[in-house]
């Protein structure tokens, strides 16, 4: 079966830009996960998407949002952005069952300047 | 709310080392507890995974062991090998109200194995 799939995998931004990631669950999967992996800080939950509503974000400014599509894709937006958010932004999904674990996409690699 | 305290890295070990990573968790409820490794311009990939207490996931000469009364997952292997170079990450799954099912990441280990 086809993994998570994150698109593009290299972004560049200047400050005060807005980037847009896009991410595919695997097939049937209906909960999607934003992770933002920053040099240094490990792995920072952003946001949880399941059955189109957004069941739960961290702790993260309302600059960063997102959305799912009914076909339970995802996408995350970043409006002013600042050098900061420069990091790794990680998808992931799952089956939203139980314990079902979280399968991870190669992430976006988004550089502002 | 849920925490995750992974032992610091970096770790460099010689080839056919034993490995332990050290990792201690802060949950309500009975969480489950994952290991996932990130190798270098990768994603995250599933390692292993218990679900109650004394259960043993293993995969690929990895073995963890949940353990309740000390709060622990720790992460060993017998021998591990060049290839076994990477990131690893010690992750929680908890029950605590709005976060059923997304994951408490530790902050990682950087396994270094040389030849």
């Amino acid at each position: 079966e086809a993994g998570v799939t994150q698109s593009p995998t290299h972004l560049i931004k200047t400050r005060g830009q807005q980037a847009t990631l896009r991410c595919s669950p695997i097939s049937g999967h209906t909960s999607v996960y934003w992770y933002q992996q920053a040099l240094g800080l490990g792995l920072q939950f952003l946001l949880w998407y399941d059955e189109g509503e957004e069941r739960n974000r961290g702790n993260f400014p309302p600059r960063f949002s997102g959305r799912q599509f009914p076909n339970y894709s995802s996408e995350l937006n970043v409006n002013a952005l600042e050098l900061e958010d420069s990091a790794l932004y990680l998808c992931a999904s799952s089956s939203g069952t139980g314990n079902s674990p979280l399968h991870f996409g190669n992430g976006t690699r988004l550089t502002v300047t | 709310g849920d925490s995750v305290t992974q032992m610091e890295g970096p770790v460099t070990l010689s080839e056919e080392a034993f490995l332990t990573i050290n990792c201690t968790y802060t949950a309500t409820g009975y969480p489950s507890l994952f290991w996932y490794v990130q190798y270098p311009g990768e994603g995250l990939q599933l390692l292993l995974k218990a679900t109650k207490a004394d259960d043993k996931g293993s995969n690929k000469g990895f073995e963890a062991t949940y353990r309740k009364e000390t709060t622990s997952f720790h992460l060993e292997k017998g021998s591990v090998q060049v290839s076994d170079s990477a990131v690893y990450f010690c992750a929680l799954s908890g029950l605590s109200s709005g976060s059923a099912r997304q994951l408490t990441f530790g902050s990682g280990t950087q396994l270094t194995v040389l030849p």
